[in-house]
């Protein structure tokens, strides 16, 4: 079966330092991954996805991740973040399971929380 | 386009009664999804629809829930018989069947309590 797992619940970090959100995913056919992010009583944002090609991805608000395919993981960066960013993460992954790429499954999401 | 919007944004309700929540999905996009999510947890697929066909549902979907899209445009998920188990964030999310990998664009979901 297909999963996704993020290997930390929350990640404290102080404002301008790196950041990285780690994910896995476990799938025997191709798939397309995604990262998410939801603020306190909001939906999900998309803030980036590895479709195919370059494995480093980029994204919005400064985010990028890499695609490792023999590591399965999709691990999400960022050189410097804002306190602005403390929100909850979730990687995602769809693939040709169950008929198609018809479906996301997730995390259990990273809560990121930047101190000043 | 004013992105997914769901109604209602909270719902409280006492075990045993019946809610009803409706999703309406950006307007050219021909796919539209349910999600529910825990506390603490990821979002977890209930069922999708591709214009007005539901095309598949989720054992987490049990005979108490039924949703349905009537003429491909928005969407409704009935709970019947609430339980305390119910209580969860209901999203909903919506593509175009040709847009890149399947993105989804989500609503700001339905905050279900069931008392």
């Amino acid at each position: 079966a297909q999963s996704v797992t993020q290997l930390d619940s929350q990640v404290p970090v102080f404002e301008e330092a790196p950041v990285e959100l780690r994910c896995n995913y476990s799938s025997s056919v191709s798939v397309y991954l995604f990262w998410y992010v939801q603020y306190p009583n909001q939906g999900l944002q998309l803030l980036l996805k590895y479709l195919s090609g370059s494995t480093l991805v980029k994204g919005i608000n400064g985010f990028e991740a890499e695609f490792n395919k023999s590591q399965t993981s999709f691990h999400l960066r960022k050189p410097s973040v804002h306190i602005s960013d403390t929100a909850e993460y979730f990687c995602a992954v769809s693939g040709r399971f169950s008929g198609g790429y018809n479906k996301l499954i997730f995390g259990a999401g990273t809560r990121l929380a930047v101190h000043p | 386009d004013t992105g997914v919007s769901q109604n209602p944004r909270h719902k409280i309700t006492k075990r045993g009664q019946n809610v009803t929540f409706r999703c309406d999905p950006i307007s050219e996009h021909n796919r539209l999804y349910w999600y529910r999510q825990t506390l603490g947890q990821g979002p977890e697929f209930l069922t999708y629809f591709q214009n007005e066909a539901q095309l598949e549902k989720s054992r987490l979907l049990s005979d108490r829930f039924s949703a349905e899209r009537p003429k491909g445009s928005f969407s409704t998920l009935e709970i019947q018989r609430t339980e305390q188990g119910d209580s969860a964030m209901y999203l909903c999310a919506s593509s175009w069947i040709q847009g890149h990998g399947n993105e989804q664009f989500f609503g700001p979901g339905t905050r279900l309590t069931v008392l």
